[in-house]
């Protein structure tokens, strides 16, 4: 039971230039999310899906877009790099609707994304 | 002002130490919270829930105070391997959606 696994663990970009970030789960959980960590402060929320077919921005969604391909799967595409998204990115998941409210579940992580942009 | 605050520390403590952090938060609708622990270099995992009556994981016991807004986390008899930083999350529920709120942290470094 490999959790949350993200790809790859370290990439440097160059200005301008764009990748895709991979995640996979493997709980069968409905709601997965992308996350950015800088030094300094709290991670920030760049996107979710509360379940398959389904994405909603988060607090930073600019310059970032996303893709549910499938339950298991939740990629972040950075189509053109800045330095300012320098960063540290991390995958997550979680089983939502308990208590009939989303989000009152944990979270599980991936073991991040280090991404330097140039 | 932060949704989320955290004393950013370093607490500096040795073995056998009892550490307290404390963590506020500003929105009165706030649902759930819980600490994280974040290792150097690694992901964020989860160490407990908070529950308003107040819980204990062995060491380790958390406090609600809803009337002040604030969240503690005790950590008796410190071990080197309680060194970590350790992340106050608080969860908003509403109609239609949520948001989790992440404190920056508490970096905690236990002394032999």
């Amino acid at each position: 039971n490999a959790g949350v696994t993200q790809t790859p663990k370290f990439q440097v970009l160059k200005t301008g230039q764009s990748m895709t970030l991979q995640c996979a789960q493997d709980m069968n959980h409905n709601s997965m999310y992308w996350y950015r960590q800088d030094p300094g402060m709290g991670l920030r929320l760049i996107y979710y899906s509360a379940s398959e077919g389904t994405t909603d921005k988060g607090e930073v969604p600019n310059g970032y877009n996303v893709s549910r391909l499938n339950k298991r799967e939740f990629s972040l595409r950075l189509e053109s790099a800045a330095p300012s998204q320098t960063s540290v990115y991390f995958c997550a998941s979680s089983q939502d609707l308990e208590n009939g409210l989303r989000g009152n579940s944990p979270l599980h992580f991936g073991n991040g994304t280090r991404l330097t942009v140039t | 002002r932060k949704e989320v605050e955290q004393d950013p520390g370093p607490f500096n403590v040795p073995e056998g130490a009892t550490v307290a952090f404390n963590c506020t938060y500003s929105n009165s609708a706030s649902q759930s919270f819980f600490w994280y622990r974040q290792d150097c270099r690694k992901e964020p995992k989860l160490l407990m829930s908070v529950y308003s009556s107040g819980n204990e994981d062995g060491r380790f016991t958390a406090q609600l105070n809803r009337a002040s807004q604030y969240i503690s986390l005790l950590i008796r008899d410190s071990k080197l391997s309680d060194s970590a930083t350790y992340l106050c999350v608080v969860n908003s529920g509403f109609t239609g959606g949520f948001k989790t709120i992440f404190g920056a942290g508490t970096r905690l470094f236990v002394k032999a």
